[in-house]
This record gives structure tokens, sequence and C-alpha cells, in this order.
């Protein structure tokens, strides 16, 4: 069973531009989370989707949004990159995102760099 | 409120050394609670969890965790390091049903010869 699969792995951009980073969830996996991962903040959460719907969501600012897909595949936006969202970004899914049905399948991650 | 304190940011045993890394939690309700490792590069594994079952928790590569509700801890334990377990470990509070994950700040485990 394939696992969780992020795309890219690593991403340099400037500030000011966007960026879109993709999760593939487990198969017949429906809720998919994302998490960033920085040196100072460590791993904060923001946002879940299930079923194409955005369930949970983070203490992150408006220019951090996602989507999810029919198949479950995520995408995660980034609008006007600042230097302090230079990170890991994580995806993890798991069945339906109840503690019961725990854990979360963490993919590798998405570096991304801001110049 | 949910949170996890990691107690030590780095700990440092001999290959062949227990290994002790210690975690304490706070939850207004019974939680659910996890250990991930994490090696360089990658993403996060999970050893092991906790929901409410035996207190006792057994996972993956010889760890084990103890809940502890009157202590409010959840220390991850192995008798044995291996140079493999190098890596950074976190520990997890589960914040209600939806599933999100609240995250301590990780402790780094070195492992030397």
């Amino acid at each position: 069973k394939a696992g969780v699969t992020q795309t890219p792995r690593y991403l340099i951009k400037t500030r000011g531009q966007q960026v879109t980073l993709s999760c593939s969830p487990i198969s017949g996996h429906r809720s998919v989370s994302w998490y960033q991962q920085t040196p100072g903040q460590g791993l904060q959460f923001l946002f879940e989707y299930f079923s194409e719907t955005q369930r949970n969501k983070g203490n992150f600012p408006g220019r951090f949004s996602g989507r999810q897909f029919s198949n479950s595949r995520s995408e995660m936006n980034v609008s006007t990159l600042e230097l302090g969202d230079s990170a890991l970004y994580l995806c993890a899914s798991s069945l339906d995102g109840t503690v019961l049905n725990q854990p979360q399948h963490f993919g590798d991650g998405t570096r991304l760099s801001i110049l | 409120a949910q949170s996890v304190t990691q107690l030590d940011s780095h700990v440092s045993v001999s290959e062949g050394t227990p290994v002790l890394l210690r975690c304490n939690y706070s939850s207004s309700y019974s939680p659910s609670l996890f250990w991930y490792v994490q090696h360089p590069n990658k993403g996060l594994q999970l050893l092991l969890k906790y929901t409410s079952a035996a207190t006792l928790v057994k996972g993956i590569n010889g760890f084990e965790a103890e809940f502890k509700k009157s202590e409010t801890s959840f220390h991850l334990t192995k008798p044995s390091a291996h140079m493999s377990d190098a890596a950074e470990y976190f520990c997890v509070v589960s914040r209600g049903s939806q599933g999100n994950l609240i995250f301590g700040k990780g402790t780094k485990l070195s492992v030397k010869p």
C-alpha cells in the first residue's frame, strides 16, 4: 500500500510569490491534515479536510488556504509569500480523522525556502 | 485546553543503555496520546498510541510508554538504545474528536557508540 505522497519535495520561491503544494493520501483515507514545521515554532496544525470540506483550521492567516478533491487528494496554497513561511510542510492522512481511527500517516514533507 | 510539554530538548545516551524521554500533558478530558519519531528530512512515523485502554502501551522498535493519570505523564522508554534510534521524538495529544494533533516541542535523541 503506497504511503502519503507529497510533491514537490523541495521548492524555492521569492517573497511575494505564491506556491501550491500537493498531497496524495493513502488509498481509502478521506481525512487530510496539513502541518507547518519550523525550528522556532515546531509543528503547528494548519487545517484539516474531510470529504472536500475544511473541517478544522489552525491559527494561520488567510494567505494559507487549501482544498480537497473528490479523490481525497489535497492541495495547499500560500499567497504573498513571506520569509517566515520557510518551513517543512507536512501532510497527514487518516481514515476519517477521528481519534479512534488514528494514527495519522505522514508524508515526507515539502521543504519550502523563501529567498 | 490541551497541551504537551516535553521536558528535555536533547537527550544523549550510549548504545545499549536505556532511553527515557519525558512528556507531561494537560487535558480537560481523557486524552489520546501518541509518540512519533522523525528522522532527518523525513516525515513522522507513529511509535505508539494510548487511547484509554491499557496504561502500558507497547510500540514499534522496542519502545513503550506508560500513561500515568495521577502524574499527567506519558514517558517513552526503551531498554536498550540502538544507533538507529537517533532521531527527534514528539509527544502528541489529540484535540477532540476531529483528530487534530497538538505536538510537543520535540526531544532530540543522540546515541553514542
